[in-house]
């Protein structure tokens, strides 16, 4: 049964920072994995998208990165601002079967001005 | 463009009263899943549908019944309510390409708290 892993589950850094959040994952048969933004009391906003082929993917200050063989991905946010205060989610997407989304408990962060 | 839509946003009820969320989504997609997320758990798959007319159960089904009658609507019912089914309920939905589901599009969220 996969397994998805974020550490830490909370992190606060001061503004313009730049900072690193890990994702971890238990089964490398992985199709894609997919960084999520999620502000409180909102619903989940698609970040980034990593195929399984791919080892990065960048959005502006945000540079996901995927090693499938040893089942990380790491989520790199530049020059941290307060509006970057959010949940960090990752979620792999499994190769066979259904394809279901298994998501991770999350990163808190917090940015302070 | 609203995306997807959840009704209600937060709802209360007691133990064994009966409650339907609904979800829409005016993208087209075809698929569309309802999700529970709660504390230190990640977010959880419940019931997902491929298609009008079309149900399937996810990872926690007991206790929901859902139902899809047409593309635009997904809904959630609970028959009797439990304390334990108190949660944050997310619909998403996605198109489908060459067989694959690509991003999931998510809803703002029902917010139920069950006494």
């Amino acid at each position: 049964k996969q397994e998805v892993t974020q550490i830490p589950a909370a992190l606060r850094v001061p503004e313009g920072e730049n900072l690193v959040l890990n994702c971890s994952f238990t089964d490398s048969a992985i199709y894609n994995l997919q960084w999520f933004r999620q502000d409180p009391g909102k619903g989940l906003t698609s970040l980034l998208l990593i195929q399984s082929s791919q080892r990065e993917q960048t959005s502006g200050r945000l540079n996901a990165s995927l090693d499938k063989s040893s089942g990380r991905s790491t989520l790199y946010i530049a020059a941290s601002q307060p509006g970057d205060s959010a949940t960090y989610l990752c979620a792999v997407r499994a190769d066979t079967g259904f394809q279901k989304l298994v998501f991770g408990t999350g990163t808190r962060l917090l940015v302070s001005p | 463009n609203a995306g997807v839509t959840q009704t209600p946003k937060f709802r209360v009820l007691k133990t064994g009263q009966s409650m339907t969320l609904l979800c829409a989504q005016d993208m087209n997609h075809e698929y569309m899943y309802w999700y529970r997320q709660d504390p230190g758990m990640g977010l959880r798959l419940i019931h997902y549908s491929v298609g009008e007319g079309t149900t399937a159960k996810g990872e926690v089904p007991d206790g929901y019944n859902v139902s899809r009658l047409k593309k635009q609507n997904f809904l959630l019912g609970l028959e009797s309510a439990a304390p334990s089914q108190t949660s944050v309920y997310f619909c998403a939905s996605s198109y489908v390409q060459n067989a694959i589901q690509e991003t999931q599009y998510f809803g703002p969220g029902t917010r139920l708290l069950v006494l």
